[in-house]
């Protein structure tokens, strides 16, 4: 069955900090979808923050992260990563991968990574 | 801010049926019939429900069904059962190819 593992959690102080969390994929086709990252605010919403196609590495970033996020793979690895880079405390959330089954649309998600940012 | 609007809660009785509501522009809900909708129970990862409006996956129940006019989107609930009391979120690609989300929707069965 299709499964996204994804790292622990991590503590971050900001003032410069980043973070990379990475979601370990199997029982699929690596290459053949797309992988999107979605946080997750406590107590808020979904905030899609982009994807990538693994098999040409192109990606896809919203607007407001543009400048600060990276999503990578390690095909070999079959494996996803995300690095977030300048952290503030707006950042503390929860992180989710998601296979992108279709277009636009995500039918299995990793089980989230906690990011916490904090002085 | 999110970009698609949801109302903030609905509920219902055992065996009802409900409709939650999902408002964005000509620019994403409106333009595409790429609106899905995703549940959530607390501590979980969301499950896909719909995708492309109307499209259910084989492993949703057929109670849950979706339908679009014009800019507004809408997933229906029909014979309520406990279990369904969840946060229920629609999503939409966007002209610039995003996707954005609805701030949520906290279904609660009476």
């Amino acid at each position: 069955q299709v499964q996204l593992v994804q790292s622990g959690a991590e503590v971050k102080k900001p003032v410069g900090a980043s973070v990379t969390l990475s979601c370990k994929t199997s029982g699929y086709v690596f290459t053949n979808y797309r992988i999107a990252w979605v946080r997750q605010a406590r107590g808020q919403g979904l905030e899609w923050m982009g994807w990538i196609s693994p098999d040409d590495r192109t990606t896809k970033y919203v607007g407001s992260l543009q400048d600060r996020v990276s999503m990578t793979t390690d095909t070999s690895a079959r494996t996803a990563y995300m690095e977030l880079r300048s952290l503030t405390s707006d950042d503390t959330a929860r992180y989710y991968c998601a296979r992108e089954w279709g277009l636009y649309y995500f039918d299995s998600w990793g089980q989230g990574s906690l990011v916490t940012v904090s002085s | 801010q999110s970009v698609l609007t949801q109302p903030a809660s609905v509920s219902g009785s055992p065996g009802q049926s409900i409709t939650i509501s999902c408002t964005g522009t000509g620019s994403d809900v409106g333009a595409y019939n790429s609106v899905s909708w995703y549940q959530q129970h607390p501590g979980k990862a969301p499950e896909l429900m719909i995708y492309d409006v109307t499209n259910r996956p084989s492993s949703v129940s057929g109670r849950f069904s979706g339908s679009k006019s014009g800019n507004t989107a809408s997933l229906a609930i029909s014979g309520l059962q406990a279990d369904d009391e969840a946060e229920y979120y629609c999503s939409s690609s966007t002209n610039i190819n995003t996707v954005v989300f609805g701030g949520g929707t906290k279904l609660t069965v009476l």
